[in-house]
């Protein structure tokens, strides 16, 4: 079955480190660019990072940069989301989607964020 | 690369024809995709390279333009169609979304 699952999601205090995964089958991930979006209650979609199939590149948005890291281990079919110095407006739904030819056709149902003191 | 959407919001009925405008702050070619988002669910890919439709999307979804105005339209509407629709410039990152258009049952 082709899917992504997102795990690592969870309440967590104001400058404080998460960290986040996402589980590929069902297809070649080592094929693939990765992307994390998030979208915060209430809110519209907005892009974090993303990864290209090899992890030869990596970018990201102005609103994460230095803060956050993406990675993946092709070995394990995983993509990750290192979340450092965690604020308030980091609170959100963070799905990690596939990169196609010109979009994101395959996405998780997400994983849960909160910060809060 | 800005996006803008509009309406943001929209109630139409089963059976109408409705027309969601993405207008891009500057020249981005045929890079527009649209999505679809029910509430709690992850989007869904409808249409990329502005007016292709994803595999398994209903031919009632249709796309087009280029340059900085695009259009997503739905020839009519069926009750599953209420949902919001955003869409995404993937000409430069970062990989911008519009800001949303909700479409409502009158």
């Amino acid at each position: 079955q082709v899917q992504l699952v997102e795990s690592g999601g969870g309440v967590v205090q104001p400058g404080r480190s998460l960290r986040l995964s996402c589980a590929a089958s069902g297809f070649t991930f080592s094929s693939y660019g990765m992307h994390w979006v998030r979208q915060a209650p209430g809110k519209g979609l907005e892009w974090v990072a993303v990864i290209w199939y090899d992890g030869s590149n990596k970018y990201y948005a102005d609103s994460v940069k230095g803060r956050f890291t993406i990675s993946r281990d092709n070995s394990k079919n995983t993509l990750y989301l290192q979340m450092n110095s965690l604020r308030a407006e980091d609170t959100a739904v963070y799905y990690c989607a596939r990169e196609a030819a010109e979009g994101m056709d395959l996405w998780g149902r997400g994983t849960l964020v909160t910060v809060s003191s | 690369i800005q996006l803008t959407q509009s309406p943001s919001s929209l109630s139409a009925s089963v059976g109408d024809r409705v027309t969601i405008t993405c207008r891009a702050s500057q020249g981005i070619s045929s890079y527009l995709a649209w999505y679809q988002q029910k509430p709690g669910k992850a989007p869904k890919l409808l249409i990329y390279a502005a007016s292709t439709l994803q595999s398994g999307v209903p031919s009632r979804f249709s796309g087009s333009g280029s340059g900085t105005d695009f259009t997503l339209t739905i020839s009519s509407l069926q009750p599953e169609d209420f949902a919001t629709y955003y869409c995404q410039q993937l000409n430069s990152y970062p990989p911008t979304f519009g800001q949303g258009t909700r479409l409502e049952i009158k």
